[in-house]
């Protein structure tokens, strides 16, 4: 159980154009899912908490102009890059899980999104 | 956020021999704590989980170990084999803020058959 998907797993894209990244749980309903990018060889940073009906939370730095996140339903969420430069070439992760908000548990991941901006 | 992007440190260990990850923590607020594996080119997948009320849990092959006084998690593989071989993160979680989890610098394992 808990299954997260993502689509698409890679894209390339010219620099200027928008990209859409769609995170679906599949078997769960998720109010809240997080995206998470990860450059080579680095960790995973914390981009936004994406709130399902409401407006996303986002990390210290992140433009939200620039990543725009939507979560229309309670099981999908997605990542819109918008203008994308080469600079935004990553991998985009994103994440949920089965607990509400007033206790811990984990969060189980899609298979993330390689996306090279040309 | 307290995750930090810094480069991958490595470790290599012999196939069958036990395997010791280490990760330091920032927030001391941190209450529940996650080891997650990640091979190339995927997401993290859960390895196992530990609250802060302990200091140990062990799993199937796997022992977490938590000390909060200098804020150290610490990830025992035994008898590593060769799928073991992949990106180990931590990744902290403070109750109460949301859900949002902070990762570690991670750890990349190679496993030498």
């Amino acid at each position: 159980g808990a299954v997260v998907s993502q689509h698409p797993s890679r894209v390339i894209c010219k620099s200027g154009t928008s990209v859409k990244i769609e995170c679906r749980s599949l078997d769960f309903q998720a109010t809240t899912m997080f995206w998470y990018r990860q450059f080579p060889k680095q960790s995973l940073m914390l981009m936004a908490t994406s709130n399902e009906g409401s407006k996303a939370t986002y990390e210290q730095g992140v433009e939200k102009d620039k990543f725009l996140i939507n979560h229309a339903s309670l099981t999908l969420s997605t990542l819109t890059v918008t203008s994308a430069h080469p600079e935004d070439s990553s991998f985009y992760i994103c994440s949920a899980n089965t607990g509400g908000d007033s206790y811990n548990s984990p969060l189980h991941f899609g298979n993330g999104t390689r996306l090279t901006v040309t | 956020g307290e995750s930090v992007g810094l480069h991958l440190p490595t470790l290599s260990v012999q196939e069958g021999d036990n395997s010791i990850i280490n990760c330091a923590y920032s927030n001391s607020a941190s209450d529940y704590f996650i080891w997650y594996k990640q091979e190339s080119g995927k997401g993290p997948q859960f390895i196992i989980d530990i609250r802060s009320n302990m200091d140990k849990r062990q799993g199937q092959r796997v022992t977490v170990l938590l000390n909060k006084t200098v804020k150290h998690l610490s990830l025992q593989i035994a008898a590593t084999q060769p799928g073991d071989s992949a990106v180990y993160f931590c990744a902290e979680n403070e109750r109460g803020t949301g859900n949002q989890f902070y990762f570690g610098t991670g750890t990349s394992l190679t496993v030498i058959p």
